[in-house]
């Protein structure tokens, strides 16, 4: 079965710089999250998507932005990179926005920021 | 904020020995769900549970939900190598429309063949 697909998988930047991570979604899935997880931590929400507008906002920083397109993928743009910046950022994707979905995670994308 | 944590923070067992992980929200949930993520890899959904006193079984692993709608734990009964990881529960947010996840703070489970 069609899993979640992040692009790239491990991305290394200098401070100041800019990252764009990708996300694709399980297909027919409308509703896609952001997650950020440091080293030894829980994951921690960004911010969601649902049929392209964005439909919760969490502990996102003001240097971030991120949209989902009209075939339902998502990129997340990371500008003026800092040090704490390095984590793992997750995709996941679910059908639907409430009620009781389980959410699929993708398999990550490794960000170090140098 | 909603606060979800878990106990304990790591456990190292035996192959064979019994494992359980519990987790406390500091308010209600609508469900809760499980997350295995292995070392180096992603977070996998296990099961969620719904109901108050709501018990779900998946072979070894024997899940709970609280009466109160507030705690859960998981238990594993005689741990395999392949248990290794990191138990996450994550519960959707206090109020909120949508279904972003708290996940608690997570146990590592390592087990010694």
């Amino acid at each position: 079965a069609a899993g979640v697909i992040q692009s790239p998988r491990h991305l290394i930047k200098e401070k100041r710089e800019t990252a764009t991570l990708k996300c694709y979604p399980i297909p027919r899935h409308d509703t896609v999250y952001w997650y950020q997880q440091g080293p030894g931590q829980d994951p921690q929400f960004l911010i969601s998507f649902y049929e392209k507008m964005q439909s919760d906002k969490g502990s996102i920083p003001d240097r971030f932005s991120a949209q989902q397109f009209s075939d339902y993928h998502s990129e997340l743009n990371m500008s003026s990179l800092e040090l704490g910046d390095s984590a793992l950022y997750f995709c996941a994707s679910s059908l639907g926005i409430g009620g009781v979905n389980e959410q699929f995670f993708g398999p990550g994308t490794r960000l170090t920021v140098l | 904020g909603q606060q979800v944590m878990q106990i304990p923070q790591y456990q190292h067992v035996q192959e064979g020995e019994d494992f359980t992980t519990y987790c406390n929200s500091s308010t209600t949930l609508s469900n809760i769900q499980w997350y295995k993520q292995r070392p180096g890899g992603h977070p996998v959904f296990l099961i969620q549970l719904v109901k108050s006193g709501e018990v779900k079984k998946q072979k070894r692993l024997t899940f709970q939900f609280g009466e109160a709608k507030k705690n859960s734990s998981l238990h594993i009964t005689a741990t395999q190598t392949t248990d290794v990881g990191t138990y996450f529960c994550a519960g959707p947010e206090y109020g909120g429309a949508t279904n972003k996840l708290i996940f608690g703070t997570g146990t590592l489970l390592a087990v010694q063949p």
